[in-house]
């Protein structure tokens, strides 16, 4: 299993520009979600989604849009890119959003600046 | 609110000396408890989780927590600490009534010296 994976690694853009966060996971977990970290608070969540089809707001949801339209795939999407987004985004699964098969497992990241 | 603290932000240790990192979580009724690791350029791992039973919880490398629910409290223990544990460590709370939602702490950051 290749886990959680997240494309690209690393991305620079210019304000106003728009573009996706790939995250995929191959253990056909039904919860998935995206974070951002910030230097000194910590990860914040942004989106999730519990299944194929469904998905819900986090704690920071403004600027960013996802869709879950296969089990695998929760591509986040940046509309209009700002210097405020600049962040390190960690997309992470779980079996469940249930105990005791909620441990989530994260992927490696995308460092994103915004100019 | 819900929320997530953790006390120490930086700590400084040498090799051999014992670890406590302090989380403490608001009241929002049945909870989930997570401590996750980030060593340097890696991403997220879970360290150990309490979800019910025992609370005092032993997970991977050593560490241990234990969940005091009369102080909203879960802190992360390690007897002696050594170099390869220089990482971030984050707490997580996830709250019965908001399911999925996990919510962490600032993080705290472990130097270990040599």
């Amino acid at each position: 299993n290749a886990g959680v994976t997240q494309t690209p690694k690393f991305q620079v853009l210019k304000t106003g520009q728009s573009m996706t966060l790939q995250c995929a996971q191959d253990m056909n977990h039904e919860y998935m979600s995206w974070y951002r970290q910030d230097p000194g608070m910590g990860l914040r969540l942004i989106h999730y989604s519990v299944g194929a089809g469904i998905t819900d707001q986090g704690e920071v949801p403004n600027g960013y849009n996802v869709s879950r339209s296969t089990t695998e795939d929760f591509p986040l999407r940046l509309l209009s890119a700002a210097p405020s987004q600049t962040s390190v985004y960690f997309c992470a699964s779980s079996y469940s959003g249930l105990p005791p098969t909620d441990t989530q497992y994260f992927g490696p990241g995308t460092r994103l600046t915004v100019l | 609110a819900q929320s997530v603290s953790q006390h120490n932000h930086h700590v400084i240790l040498s090799e051999a000396a014992s670890l406590e990192l302090g989380c403490n979580y608001s009241y929002g009724g049945t909870v989930n408890l997570f401590w996750y690791v980030q060593y340097p350029g890696q991403h997220l791992q879970l360290l150990l989780k309490y979800f019910s039973g025992d609370p005092l919880v032993k997970g991977i490398k050593g560490f241990e927590a234990e969940f005091i629910k009369s102080k909203f409290s879960f802190n992360l223990r390690k007897p002696s600490v050594q170099w390869s544990d220089t990482a971030e460590y984050f707490c997580a709370v996830k709250y019965s009534s908001n399911t999925g939602k996990l919510i962490f702490g600032q993080g705290t950051t472990l130097q270990v010296k040599p």
